[in-house]
């Protein structure tokens, strides 16, 4: 079975481009999560889908950071216009419903903006 | 206040040897936990739930203490495939986890 796919793995990019990543859970899996984990820190949720609707982005920085899970499977986060301080490992997880036995992440997105 | 607190180390052990590390939780209301892995410039993978009862897998256990707000894990016979870091990971509800820092496992020959 595939696990979490996440692309692309590295990103480098000027500060004020966007970016965007992408990332396909594991078949079945109804709960898709976004986190960024900083240097040295654990991950931080950014967004938690249910299907395709979006159920606790409370702490997605909505000014520059968007996603969308359109049909309840693959989903982006995308960034415009980047800042020098969004430079992390962006984690893509899924689970099937519930967290009782964890979740699986993805290889991640590391980003760095210069 | 953070709602996980772990020391992050490094932790430096001796192959063969014990080691032991507690992280601390905010919400008392917590209802499930989780140790995750993760190795270096690598992503997170589940080492083991945290049931009430405390448990056991191999050579690793884990306890939780609910009066105090802590739960531990205990590696024995360290190998040096041990050395990664260490997640302490909370339920906060609502189908969220907190993560903590982590603590840093060294294993040395």
């Amino acid at each position: 079975e595939a696990g979490v796919v996440q692309s692309p793995r590295y990103k480098i990019i000027e500060k004020k481009q966007p970016v965007a990543f992408w990332c396909n859970p594991i078949s079945g899996h109804n709960t898709l999560y976004w986190y960024r984990q900083n240097l040295g820190q654990g991950p931080e949720l950014l967004i938690r889908y249910e299907n395709e609707e979006a159920v606790d982005d409370s702490q997605l920085p909505k000014d520059r950071f968007s996603a969308e899970r359109l049909k309840g499977v693959d989903s982006t986060l995308k960034i415009q216009p980047a800042e020098l301080g969004d430079s992390a490992v962006y984690l893509c997880a899924s689970s099937p419903g519930g967290i009782d036995y964890g979740y699986t992440f993805g290889s991640g997105t590391r980003l760095t903006v210069v | 206040r953070k709602e996980v607190e772990q020391d992050p180390g490094p932790f430096n052990v001796p192959e063969g040897a014990t080691v032991a590390f507690n992280c601390t939780y905010s919400n008392s209301a917590s209802q499930s936990f989780f140790w995750y892995r993760q190795d270096c410039r690598k992503e997170p993978k589940l080492l083991m739930s945290v049931y009430s009862s405390g448990n056991e897998d191999g050579r690793f256990t884990a306890q939780l203490n609910r009066a105090s707000q802590y739960i531990s894990l205990l590696i024995r016979d360290s190998k040096l495939s041990d050395s990664a870091t260490y997640l302490c990971v909370v339920n906060e509800g609502n189908n969220r986890l907190a993560f903590g820092k982590g603590n840093q496992v060294v294993v040395i020959p």
